[in-house]
């Protein structure tokens, strides 16, 4: 079955640091990841999304995703925080394919970024 | 302008008296999808369509029903709500599953009371 793990409800960044925020994945065939954001009374919106090729990708709003096949990870990343990238993002996956049409979302991160 | 979207935004009602959630996109999108969002438990997939009657259950469909009678619509349907519906409901769209893109509308709040 596909899961998708976030592992931390919450992290916390000084605005100007550096920023991660982790997904882990199992599926059981080549995935297809995702990255969304919601800000408060918002609906979400799409940052980037993994499907094949380069490893790192490059999304909306100077964030970045690395694509690990061996950790089966895709942790997000951006390398320098705004108090405005304050909000709740979720990871998500989905098998490969196109068949597949059920997709699975992370339970969220709250990003907090303190100016 | 491309969008989604849902009625009603907001919505009160009472335990077993039927609902319907409106969900309209304009972008010609195949596929189609409802979530629930709360807290500590993400979202959850409810149901989804592939394409015009074509639909498919997804992680929480019990006491859910959907159609997809045009390519542009998904109702969500609660023919007897309950209080454990009481959630965020977003619908979502795009050209198709796979490693398409999806759209979100704005989110309907219900609470059943």
């Amino acid at each position: 079955a596909q899961s998708v793990a976030q592992p931390e409800d919450q992290v916390n960044v000084a605005e100007g640091n550096p920023l991660t925020v982790k997904c882990t994945y199992s599926v059981s065939g080549n995935p297809y990841l995702f990255w969304y954001v919601q800000y408060p009374n918002r609906g979400l919106q799409f940052l980037l999304k993994y499907i094949t090729g380069d490893n790192l990708v490059k999304g909306s709003y100077g964030f970045e995703a690395e694509f690990n096949k061996s950790q089966t990870s895709f942790h997000l990343k951006k390398p320098s925080a705004l108090v405005s990238d304050s909000a709740l993002y979720f990871c998500a996956v989905r098998v490969g394919g196109g068949s597949q049409g059920n997709l699975i979302f992370g339970k969220g991160t709250k990003l907090s970024v303190k100016p | 302008e491309a969008q989604v979207t849902q009625n009603p935004r907001y919505l009160i009602t009472v335990t077993g008296k039927k609902l319907t959630v409106t969900c309209s996109q304009n972008m010609n999108h195949e596929y189609m999808s409802w979530y629930r969002q709360d807290p500590g438990l993400g979202l959850r997939q409810i149901y989804y369509s592939m394409n015009v009657e074509v639909t498919d259950k997804g992680d929480v469909p019990e006491g859910y029903k959907v159609s997809r009678k045009e390519k542009r619509n998904f109702p969500l349907i609660l023919e007897s709500p309950s209080p454990n519906q009481t959630s965020l409901y977003f619908c979502a769209s795009s050209f198709g599953a796979g490693g398409y893109t999806q759209y979100f509308g704005p989110g309907t709040r219900l609470t059943v009371l």
